[in-house]
């Protein structure tokens, strides 16, 4: 089956940094997006890896490593803003995406 | 440009009952997906379309009906609604399927079935 995990609920301070881990096992592989979702909204896009390594813009930098399934977002200079949920999602091999249940991420002053 | 929009936004249904939400984006998109968004679950496709009269089921199809007569509009149908379908429900679109094309979605639709 395909599968996308990734932890439930973290919390971090205001300020610092916070890395938040994805690993799949998908049938194929055609990219991996990260989106952000603050309560009750939708789901926007913050990026996208194909290619092994890592993705900065601005804040938000998203890594990738195709042979161990394994993707994280870093976020630097957390702001309270920042408090929302991360879903991982990887395109499988018919161009669908796969969601992870995503990762609440909580910030504290 | 408006984006995805999505009506209604709230609403509450009987069992047995049966409803449309409205999709309609203006980016001129092809591709548009219909997901579910339920507690504690990653986002579950129920039905997509690469194209106006092109429809296709997602993973959870059962419960729902789609059409697409226009590029722009993508209703998703629930007939003889049940207490399981009480969900988020979330439209998107993008410009292709493939490759780094994000998908935009719509502010979603709150459905309680009881």
């Amino acid at each position: 089956g395909q599968n996308i995990d990734q932890p439930t609920e973290m919390t971090a301070t205001e300020g610092a940094i916070v890395q938040i881990n994805c690993t799949y096992q998908t049938s194929g592989f055609n990219g991996l997006f990260w989106y952000q979702q603050h309560a009750g909204e939708a789901p926007t896009f913050l990026s996208y890896n194909v290619l092994d390594g890592l993705e900065e813009k601005g804040r938000f930098s998203s890594f990738l490593s195709r042979s161990k399934g394994y993707s994280y977002l870093l976020l630097k200079e957390l702001q309270m803003k920042d408090s929302a949920s991360y879903l991982c999602a990887v395109m499988d091999s018919n161009y669908q995406l796969i969601w992870g249940a995503g990762t609440k991420l909580i910030i504290k002053p | 440009n408006a984006g995805v929009t999505q009506t209604p936004k709230f609403r509450i249904l009987k069992i047995g009952q049966s409803m449309t939400l409205q999709c309609t984006q203006d980016m001129n998109h092809n591709y548009m997906y219909w997901y579910r968004q339920d507690p504690g679950m990653g986002l579950k496709l129920i039905y997509y379309s690469v194209g106006a009269g092109i429809t296709d089921k997602g993973e959870v199809p059962n419960g729902y009906n789609v059409s697409r007569s226009t590029t722009e509009d993508f209703p998703l149908r629930l007939e003889l609604a049940a207490p399981s379908q009480t969900s988020v429900y979330f439209c998107a679109s993008s410009y292709s399927s493939s490759g780094a094309y994000e998908q935009y979605f719509g502010p979603g639709t709150r459905l309680t079935v009881t």
